[in-house]
């Protein structure tokens, strides 16, 4: 079983329709990241928490929510979906405390198409 | 000052030849240059890193070649096989902030 499990794996939805992807982990990491990729730009933050209290806007957070509902589970909302966040995502976990490194653990991503 | 820059953005090798990606950043805040390697239909995975306070670090057939000085960075797959055809990404770090470079598709011809 993966460690970083994102749900759906693919969705294709309508502009203006609310869509969530969800991911959990089992890796016991405080730290969680929404990651978007998008072809010859990279991987571009979203949104970030570094607990269950904690979070915050990363490089392109406008559109987008996030709910962290427990240091497994964090939730990525995109409230009234647009073309332009045809995209893939991903869920992401690190923990500083292991090795110094803040090695990035990603999942298998989330592909949404919005027409 | 957060961009990572990388070329080039695909790369076609031989079996057996040598893949060289190249990346640049200006932040010289950045303390962690780490590589990842993406499959299709994965998610990135870290495959090698280097910190700047040395000059190359070799794991099997992969070394990073970093120069602080021209703030500039390199991935070198050696005997290139087509097992390493994937898209293979640079980042650059400060603390837990992960910047990372646009990518290099490498293909590997057999």
């Amino acid at each position: 079983d993966a460690d970083v499990t994102q749900t759906p794996r693919n969705r294709i939805t309508k502009t203006g329709k609310r869509i969530m992807l969800e991911c959990s982990q089992t890796k016991g990491h405080d730290r969680m990241y929404w990651y978007r990729q998008d072809p010859g730009l990279g991987l571009r933050l979203i949104y970030y928490s570094f607990d269950v209290k904690d979070i915050n806007k990363g490089e392109i957070s406008d559109g987008y929510s996030v709910s962290r509902q427990a240091q497994a589970k964090f939730s990525l909302s995109l409230e009234s979906a647009i073309p332009n966040q045809t995209a893939l995502y991903f869920c992401a976990t690190s923990d500083p405390r292991a090795g110094g490194t803040g090695e990035l653990f990603f999942g298998e991503g989330s592909r949404l198409t919005v027409l | 000052q957060q961009q990572v820059k990388q070329s080039p953005q695909s790369l076609i090798v031989q079996k057996g030849g040598i893949s060289i990606i190249n990346c640049a950043y200006e932040n010289t805040a950045f303390d962690y240059f780490p590589w990842y390697q993406q499959f299709p239909g994965k998610g990135p995975a870290l495959l090698i890193a280097i910190r700047p306070d040395v000059s190359e670090k070799k794991e099997g057939r992969f070394t990073i070649s970093f120069n602080k000085s021209a703030k500039q960075f390199s991935l070198h797959i050696m005997d290139s096989q087509p097992g390493d055809s994937a898209t293979y990404f640079c980042a650059a770090t400060y603390g837990q902030n992960f910047v990372f470079g646009p990518g290099t598709r490498l293909s590997v011809l057999p």
